[in-house]
């Protein structure tokens, strides 16, 4: 079993949609958790980062974290075309800054 | 802003060749990582360093080393090339401590490395 479980998708949605995109882990040791975009060709960029348990928003993109089921979750309202890409989480116990990823879901924003 | 970039943004070698792939950042990070990405797998450690001469094995290190001879260049070797290792390499960085989110790595555009 995979140390984070990510639905590799590909996931489709008409614009202005409500995307839900999620990770489960097993590893209780896990502190930091993180979502990347990334864009074909491209490397990852950091989208959302959230310490322990809680939400964060950020524009159109909320991070939500429930450490007690072991589950991170990243909402896009109003999905956009220039959404589409691949978000990857990613999450540590903290010091020596390695992250340990999820495989990845893709996205595609129709129009 | 942080920039890490990669020596070659596509590679093709045949099996059996010495392969380097350079990596430099320029913003004085004290971490930089190797990563292979490839579908249905994502991100994979290959290695890592912490310091100027100082490399730990990440998840999948067999098959390459990794040289850290100065602080913003971090350089992955594929000593005999095999087709197993064609993939998209990717080389990251960070700074524990700095910044408002630590454990952030910061990554360049990629390698896609095709071995024949």
């Amino acid at each position: 079993q995979k140390e984070v479980e990510q639905d590799p998708g590909p996931l489709s949605v008409p614009e202005g949609a409500i995307v839900s995109l999620n990770c489960t882990y097993s590893n209780s040791a896990f502190q930091y958790f993180m979502w990347y975009r990334q864009y074909s060709r491209k490397g990852p960029e950091l989208l959302m980062y959230t310490y322990s348990s809680g939400n964060k928003e950020d524009g159109r993109f909320t991070a939500q974290v429930d450490k007690s089921s072991k589950y991170i979750s990243l909402f896009i309202r109003d999905s956009q075309p220039s959404d589409s890409a691949t978000y990857l989480c990613a999450m540590s116990s903290g010091g020596g800054n390695k992250l340990t990823f999820g495989t990845g879901t893709q996205l595609k924003v129709e129009l | 802003d942080v920039k890490v970039t990669q020596s070659s943004r596509y590679l093709v070698k045949r099996t059996g060749e010495k392969v380097f792939l350079e990596c430099v950042q320029d913003m004085d990070h004290e971490n930089m990582f190797w990563y292979r990405q490839d579908p249905g797998l994502g991100l994979r450690l290959i290695y890592f360093s912490y310091d100027v001469k100082m490399k730990e094995k990440g998840d999948i290190p067999e098959g390459y080393s990794v040289s850290r001879e100065k602080k913003e260049r971090f350089s992955l070797i594929l000593e005999s090339a095999s087709t197993n290792q064609t993939s998209m390499y990717l080389c990251a960085s960070s700074s524990p401590g700095r910044r408002e989110y630590d454990n952030e790595q910061f990554f360049g555009p990629g390698t896609r490395l095709t071995v024949l």
